[in-house]
């Protein structure tokens, strides 16, 4: 099935800094790729998605673009602030079904004043 | 966007009893919902999937014995572990997904700590 590795954290930046989170995977076809949230003790939030080869998701500051040549999906962000201090789960669909997800290990992101 | 509720969102127990988590779509119908436990610090592991009338399909090593799933409605999914132990104690997510749809929409989680 398909698979998904994302980089360990956590990543510790000041605040206005520069993020990239990076997240690689192994899939049949050109499944969506999501970037999903968890902020302290809560559930996952959707952050932004791409469907197809070269699409750019965005939301909140936050950019991925899916790229089938390096079958990457990095989240990137150019000025961080206090308040994006959280986990970052990277995700894609366990199968061409599409009803599954498998996600990576998650990056915590910590961000100091 | 879609919204998904679980309730309770903590809850505290003793060893050998059983706790029932709801799972609830709150403005769309979901004929899938998904039941995941996450440990401190660590990704999600998906435990279930849990498709309306009918049976749950459980994940390798997942015990359906333990780990009961109900999805009797469209917007309703129930997950009930049943004689719970200290082990059992983590954080259960749940998700609902739209028909047509590859999105998953996640609850809020549920503490899950037996004393």
């Amino acid at each position: 099935g398909n698979s998904v590795t994302q980089m360990e954290g956590p990543v510790t930046l000041s605040e206005e800094a520069f993020l990239t989170i990076n997240c690689t995977y192994t899939a049949t076809g050109y499944p969506s790729l999501f970037w999903y949230v968890q902020y302290p003790g809560e559930g996952l939030q959707l952050l932004l998605k791409a469907t197809k080869a070269d699409d750019k998701g965005s939301n909140k500051g936050f950019e991925a673009t899916y790229r089938k040549e390096t079958t990457s999906f990095h989240l990137e962000k150019g000025s961080v602030q206090v308040s994006d201090s959280a986990v970052y789960f990277c995700a894609l669909p366990r199968g061409n079904a599409g009803n599954m997800l498998t996600f990576g290990g998650g990056t915590r992101l910590m961000v100091k004043p | 966007g879609a919204v998904v509720s679980q309730h309770p969102s903590r809850v505290i127990c003793k060893s050998g009893t059983s706790v029932k988590i709801e799972c609830r779509s709150l403005d769309f119908q979901a004929t899938t919902m998904f039941w995941y436990r996450q440990f401190p610090k660590k990704s999600l592991m998906l435990m279930a999937t849990s498709n309306e009338g009918s049976k749950a399909t459980y994940e390798q090593g997942v015990e359906k014995d333990k780990f009961l799933i109900n999805h009797a409605s469209l917007t309703l999914s129930t997950l009930t572990v049943t004689s719970a132990h200290p082990e059992d104690s983590s954080f259960y997510i749940c998700s609902a997904r739209e028909p047509y749809s590859d999105e998953q929409f996640f609850g809020p989680g549920t503490r899950l700590t037996v004393l």
